[in-house]
């Protein structure tokens, strides 16, 4: 079975401009999360995805913001990006929302100048 | 306060060691507790899970959770080079898992 699949693996952007990462879960897999990894503060929850809908959300401002389409992939997308948006965004794909069993996908590198 | 604390090291320890990683949280509400291992330029894998306080064991690894103490551990036994990650610990409440930042370890041959 295939893993979980992030593209891009590598982005650099300018301060101000916007970007759209993808992730692709395990196939039956409905549950997508979202983190931020930065050193500073480790691994921070953005929000999840299941079915469709949005179930939660973590403290991050309303530039961030994410979908997920009806084949279980989802998108975030990252409006006015700031330098402190400089970080490794990982996806983890569950068979089910609240599940222990998280997969992580292998990350974004998001660097921006 | 953070949710989870966890001591970021690095930690450096020889072949054959045994390792001690350990997180503390401060909300009594977490339902369960899980430690991933993070190699360099991938995503966290999870190693191990538990619910209750005690000790649980899968091969070289054993997870501790002191619930009343709000303090959770990782020992791994006979350390392997192989074994050199960084290691994080989560916890779930809310509909929301909470890491902790990470402890990196390498193992020397």
């Amino acid at each position: 079975k295939a893993g979980v699949t992030q593209t891009p693996r590598y982005l650099i952007k300018t301060r101000g401009q916007q970007v759209t990462l993808s992730c692709s879960p395990i196939s039956g897999h409905r549950s997508v999360s979202w983190y931020q990894q930065t050193p500073g503060q480790g691994l921070q929850f953005l929000f999840e995805y299941f079915s469709e809908t949005q179930r939660n959300k973590g403290n991050f401002p309303g530039r961030f913001s994410g979908r997920q389409f009806s084949n279980s992939r989802s998108e975030m997308n990252v409006s006015t990006l700031e330098l402190g948006d400089s970080a490794l965004y990982l996806c983890a794909s569950s068979s089910q929302p609240g599940s222990y069993e998280q997969y992580f996908g292998p990350g974004t590198r998001l660097t921006v100048t | 306060q953070k949710e989870v604390e966890q001591d970021p090291g690095p930690l450096s320890v020889p072949e054959g060691a045994i390792v001690s990683l350990n997180c503390t949280y401060s909300n009594s509400a977490f339902q369960y507790f899980m430690w991933y291992r993070q190699y360099s330029r991938k995503g966290p894998e999870l190693l191990m899970y538990t619910y209750s306080s005690g000790n649980k064991e899968d091969g070289r690894f054993t997870a501790q959770v002191d619930k009343s103490s709000k303090y959770i551990s990782l020992f791994i036994r006979d350390s392997q080079p192989s074994d050199s990650a960084t290691y994080l610990c989560a916890l779930y409440w809310g509909n929301q898992f909470y890491f902790g930042t990470g402890t990196s370890l390498t193992v020397i041959p």
